[in-house]
């Protein structure tokens, strides 16, 4: 059963154009949804987050958009820079009693120059 | 601060083994989670603690893995015995329960091969 689905498993971009990164959920009840960002050998890091009572937040080059009705977000990146290249971790939380980050299974950018 | 900690890097081990797995999460976060990535399932929750008690264990596969916090300060991750279908990356994580939307901090992770 998952419950945070990012069905693509990769994506190749040319530099300085834009990245969309996709992530779908089945969870109503989630009400925080981040991204995080994963180099080889280290370990996933917090990139950006929204709140669901949100559909848009920005931080720099990066955005990330949430469409409730449609249970689904996106992670875009502009412009987008060969050091983007990595994994994007979707996640999302219940800030209720169980508060736990459920994650994606992850999709692996690649920017090239 | 130096994040958090986890040992080994890297844990070879023949099928059948003990393994053990530790964690030293950040000073004051109150909240410790254990995460293994695979490819098919990416991160993949196994258990996490509040305040050193186990909340959720749902995601443990099965009864060889094992975990516990002692103190707020030091979690172990055991699987006995290993199988050749552990091996994967496993993730520590901690994070202070209230703050939600900032996430987890998580350390390097341990690579795990049983053979």
């Amino acid at each position: 059963d998952q419950q945070v689905k990012q069905n693509s498993p990769s994506l190749s971009v040319q530099e300085g154009r834009i990245s969309i990164l996709n992530c779908d959920y089945t969870n109503s009840m989630f009400d925080y949804f981040l991204w995080y960002k994963k180099y080889p050998a280290e370990g996933p890091t917090f990139l950006i987050s929204i709140s669901s009572i949100k559909d848009k937040n920005e931080d720099g080059r990066f955005t990330v958009f949430l469409n409730k009705s449609a249970k689904h977000l996106s992670l875009h990146i502009v412009p987008s820079q060969p050091g983007d290249s990595a994994v994007y971790f979707c996640a999302a939380i219940s800030s209720g009693n169980t508060g736990k980050l459920i994650f994606g299974q992850g999709t692996t950018l690649q920017v090239k120059p | 601060d130096a994040g958090v900690i986890q040992s080994p890097r890297h844990e070879v081990t023949e099928m059948g083994q003990e393994v053990t797995l530790r964690c030293k999460p950040i000073s004051g976060h109150n909240s410790l989670f254990w995460y293994r990535q695979t490819m098919m399932r990416g991160l993949e929750l196994l258990i996490y603690f509040n305040n050193n008690v186990p909340i959720d264990d749902s995601g443990m596969p099965e009864d060889r893995f094992s975990a516990k916090m002692p103190n707020a300060s030091f979690s172990t991750l055991k699987i006995q015995p290993s199988e050749p279908r552990d091996s994967a990356v496993y993730f520590c994580a901690s994070s202070l329960a209230l703050r939600v939307g900032y996430g987890y901090t998580f350390g390097s992770g341990t690579r795990l091969t049983v053979v």
